[in-house]
């Protein structure tokens, strides 16, 4: 079936640092491509989304472009703050209904 | 705009005792979904609702049931808790069960059973 695979954390970065977190997939097709993000204590959330390859989703200057012939939608931001200290999904939609990556959980240093 | 509320947001069990974790959501959305989240596993969907009045079996339905009386409301049930169901339940809703909507979360209620 279809399935997300993400870069297993934690992953601890200095603020101002570039960030990756890896995600691929394993789908028939070419489904729809989302991040969510899970703030501490509260649900997750919409970060950005990609619906068909070589779209580029992005928000909050997080980035990830939807890239077929590697099956990747990795996540990118250029310099992170303390604030985005998270745990970040990776999803794709598969029979209308979403399947989730098992989570990255990133802390931002001062 | 509330969007979703879930109750309790925490909650002690005894094992073999019933408990119902409550869901509303006031965007009018057609479709709810319940998601358990355990360390490592991500989210594993548990039960859905494509619309009011029909409901379907997700990843990992064994031990909950749930209900779809009304737009609003999807409360999941376990009706004898154990301890494997210790979890963070999230309930979810989108506007449609097609398509590419976004997919809202409420806060979550944290389970443990004992």
């Amino acid at each position: 079936g279809n399935s997300v695979t993400q870069m297993e954390g934690p992953v601890t970065l200095s603020e101002e640092a570039f960030l990756t977190i890896n995600c691929t997939y394993t789908a028939t097709g070419y489904p729809s491509l989302f991040w969510y993000v899970q703030y501490p204590g509260e649900g997750l959330q919409l970060l950005l989304k990609a619906t068909k390859a070589d779209d580029k989703g992005s928000n909050k200057g997080f980035e990830a472009t939807y890239r077929k012939e590697t099956t990747s939608f990795h996540l990118e931001k250029g310099s992170v703050q303390v604030s985005d200290s998270a745990v970040y999904f990776c999803a794709l939609i598969s029979a209308q209904k979403l399947v989730f990556g098992q989570g990255t959980r990133l802390t931002i240093n001062p | 705009i509330a969007g979703i509320t879930q109750a309790p947001t925490s909650q002690i069990l005894a094992a073999g005792r019933r408990m119902t974790l409550r869901c509303t959501q006031d965007m009018r959305h057609n479709a709810m979904y319940w998601y358990r989240q355990d360390l490592g596993l991500g989210l594993r969907l548990i039960h859905y609702s494509n619309t009011a009045g029909t409901t379907g079996k997700g990843e990992v339905p064994d031990g909950y049931s749930v209900s779809r009386a009304n737009t609003d409301d999807f409360p999941l049930t376990l009706a004898s808790a154990v301890p494997s169901q210790t979890s963070v339940y999230f309930c979810a809703s989108r506007k449609d069960w097609v398509g590419t909507d976004t997919q809202y979360f409420g806060p979550g209620t944290r389970l443990t059973v004992l």
